[in-house]
């Protein structure tokens, strides 16, 4: 079953704007995870939320994780042309293993 | 070293040739990870290793696929007989701790094309 489904697809905004993001998963996690991916580069990761966390900050990002409705959000804040990038969501099972399960995306493009 | 180095940068295969791409992991990191990055989308699990020994094969390709990581060594991914649909960018990963959901620190990538 494909776990963490993001939407939207593509997200187009101007700088000074949020961006908010969602992610829906299908089974019981231990945590969920979001990593950036500039065009052509390594993820690079921005956040974990454990399943007993509501909400967590980070700079500019702020996650929710709601685990009763299997779903995040991610919100970035004040965007910037430096923000455009992919964005996933990605899912460690409570199976006892780390293995990251990925959704599609979010295609991130922030116009100056 | 500090992070996931990933070798080579780029590789090019004919159909039914062989492809080895290669991984360090950062130093003190006991797992590693391997995932597959179709189109720019959808990244898939191959692999994990806890040391040299396997730790999750659950999304490795029975056939043609074959992984190592050996002591003092980087780890590798074979593929053996590339198809087209190997054309792929491949990440590794490693981490700390391969239960509890520690961060995974991820390599550049190995943009594999299969001609």
């Amino acid at each position: 079953s494909q776990q963490g489904e993001e939407d939207p697809q593509a997200l187009s905004i101007q700088e000074g704007e949020n961006a908010t993001m969602n992610c829906s998963y299908k089974t019981s996690i231990n945590n969920l995870q979001w990593y950036r991916q500039n065009s052509g580069r390594g993820l690079v990761h921005l956040i974990l939320i454990r399943s007993n966390e509501r909400e967590k900050h980070s700079g500019r990002l702020r996650v929710t994780l709601d685990t009763s409705k299997k779903s995040s959000s991610l919100l970035i804040t004040a965007s910037r042309a430096a923000d455009t990038a992919s964005y996933f969501c990605a899912t460690v099972p409570n199976s006892g293993y780390s293995t990251l399960t990925f959704g599609k995306g979010t295609m991130l493009l922030v116009s100056p | 070293g500090e992070e996931v180095a990933q070798t080579p940068k780029h590789l090019v295969r004919g159909e039914g040739q062989k492809a080895k791409l290669y991984c360090a992991p950062i130093k003190g990191h006991s797992y590693v990870f391997w995932y597959q990055q179709v189109l720019k989308n959808e990244f898939k699990f191959l692999i994990s290793f806890q040391n040299e020994n396997v730790f999750d094969e659950t999304g490795m390709p029975k056939e043609r696929f074959s992984a190592k990581c050996l002591p003092n060594s980087p780890c590798s991914l074979e593929i053996q007989a590339t198809k087209l649909e190997d054309s792929a960018v491949y990440f590794c990963a490693s981490s700390q701790s391969g239960t509890g959901g520690d961060e995974q620190f991820f390599g550049p990538g190995t943009r594999l094309t299969v001609l």
